[in-house]
């Protein structure tokens, strides 16, 4: 079936560096844009970042920006997540999710990983 | 940026009643507007899209109304696998989710 499953997720110490993964399987995933969402520990929903089908169009949370990267590998059908800088205030289970329509970027998220959770800690 | 405002934060119902959610954009998102509803320990689960529109597989006692800075989601009768918390996300601009309103016996 329709399925994600991330990975990458452990414990750093502030300032350290950390790629989470998402594989993608069952769709053709090259033809959805890709987010990252992240909750924290008892905690809201978070949007963290995006991905166009293509790779060609990101955006980002200003929580993130300019210290974490996403990206896909189309020919791996797989969505990454390059996280330098860590902070303790990122602290929290990390999910990747698929966008409801192909193709396109703004729209609802329909399908979601079970998360990885990424604890930064010293 | 856009906010997004759920209420109540939470909820005491019984099976079988009829349960309203709101959430109130801080300017006009149009209908783009997703509930998701999220258990213990799992990922969220996409209800309504564009407002008022069921997602594939959802029991039609979830409904959605609104649009431009104004949503509800209800629930017309409440039953015992809808104890969740409930996020409403809007998608005009980014994304943006509300903080979530649990809805608890």
């Amino acid at each position: 079936q329709v399925q994600l499953v991330e990975s990458g997720g452990g414990v750093v110490q502030p300032g350290r560096s950390l790629r989470l993964s998402c594989a993608a399987s069952e769709f053709i995933f090259s033809s959805y844009a890709m987010h990252w969402v992240r909750q924290a520990p008892g905690k809201g929903l978070e949007w963290v970042a995006v991905v166009s089908h293509d790779g060609n169009n990101k955006h980002y949370a200003d929580s993130v920006k300019g210290r974490f990267t996403i990206s896909r590998d189309n020919s791996k059908n797989t969505l990454y997540l390059q996280m330098n800088s860590l902070r303790t205030e990122d602290t929290a289970l990390y999910y990747c999710a698929r966008v409801l329509i192909y193709y396109e970027t703004h729209d609802a998220f329909d399908i979601w990983g079970q998360g990885t959770m990424v604890t930064v800690s010293s | 940026d856009i906010q997004m405002t759920q209420s109540p934060s939470t909820l005491s119902a019984s099976v079988g009643d009829r349960v309203t959610i709101t959430c109130r954009a801080s300017q006009t998102i149009s209908s783009w507007l997703a509930w998701y509803q999220q258990k213990p320990g799992k990922a969220p689960k996409l209800l309504i899209y564009k407002a008022s529109s069921l997602e594939s597989g959802v029991p039609s006692r979830f409904s959605g109304s609104g649009s431009g800075t104004e949503f509800t989601l209800t629930i017309s009768s409440l039953q015992p696998d809808d104890f969740a918390t409930y996020y409403c996300q809007q998608y005009n601009g980014y994304w943006t989710f509300g903080q979530g309103t649990k809805v608890e016996i």
